[in-house]
């Protein structure tokens, strides 16, 4: 069953930890993408990677890390230096060249308590 | 951070009305997306447009990329309870990074 994955789907993290999101995929996707959703709000990017081993900062990646070693997985962690980080976090991935659409996984909703 | 303009905001109609939104932006772009959300859930794709000038169909949905790349509209016909969500446009930059950029969303509301 083809498609991309997000777990955990609630997380709930206490003040000063680092918490990490997972996103994998199998649809042999290039580039994959992080986003942060705010109530209300649209999608602001986070970090993004076309290939592995390397990714680069989106509009928003102060406090936040990711990994690329997999083609298959781009995992988050939002760190403590993330000062409002309770958020909707979507992966999107895309085939990673231009005219190409990019696909969603189910979002993880972190809270901080 | 970057977010493509998007309007209205938010509607609220009657079923079986027609609804129109829009997205422009002060960049061009070679691909725009339309997505529909649904609460607590990730974007759904409903349309993607390549070319400027593009007219495409998806069932009661159509969009159109606008001939200045840099702005694209969705319409939905005859509205249905179901049609209830969130509706973001994206837009692809065709610089080479790839990076999709997408609007601030137009919040749909259907009165039976």
């Amino acid at each position: 069953d083809g498609g991309i994955t997000q777990s955990p789907k609630y997380l709930f993290r206490k003040e000063g930890q680092n918490v990490t999101l997972s996103c994998e995929q199998n649809l042999n996707h290039d580039a994959m993408y992080w986003y942060r959703q705010d109530p209300g709000q649209g999608l602001r990017l986070i970090y993004y990677s076309q290939i592995v081993n390397d990714f680069q900062k989106g509009d928003i990646a102060e406090g936040y890390s990711v990994s690329r070693e997999k083609k298959e997985s781009f995992p988050l962690t939002v760190t403590s230096a993330q000062k409002n980080p309770t958020a909707f976090y979507l992966c999107a991935t895309a085939r990673g060249r231009g005219g190409t659409e990019a696909f969603f996984g189910q979002g993880t909703r972190l809270t901080v308590v | 951070g970057q977010q493509l303009n998007q309007s209205p905001q938010s509607m609220f109609i009657q079923e079986g009305e027609d609804v129109s939104m829009n997205c422009t932006s002060s960049s061009i772009f070679n691909t725009w997306l339309w997505y529909k959300q649904d609460p607590g859930e990730g974007p759904v794709l409903l349309i993607a447009l390549y070319k400027a000038g593009e007219l495409t169909s998806n069932g009661r949905l159509t969009a159109q990329f606008g001939i200045t790349r840099k702005d694209s509209f969705l319409n939905i016909s005859a509205s249905i309870p179901s049609d209830v969500g969130i509706y973001f446009c994206a837009g692809q930059f065709s610089s080479g990074t790839y990076k999709y950029i997408f609007g601030t969303g137009t919040r749909l509301k259907v009165l039976a």
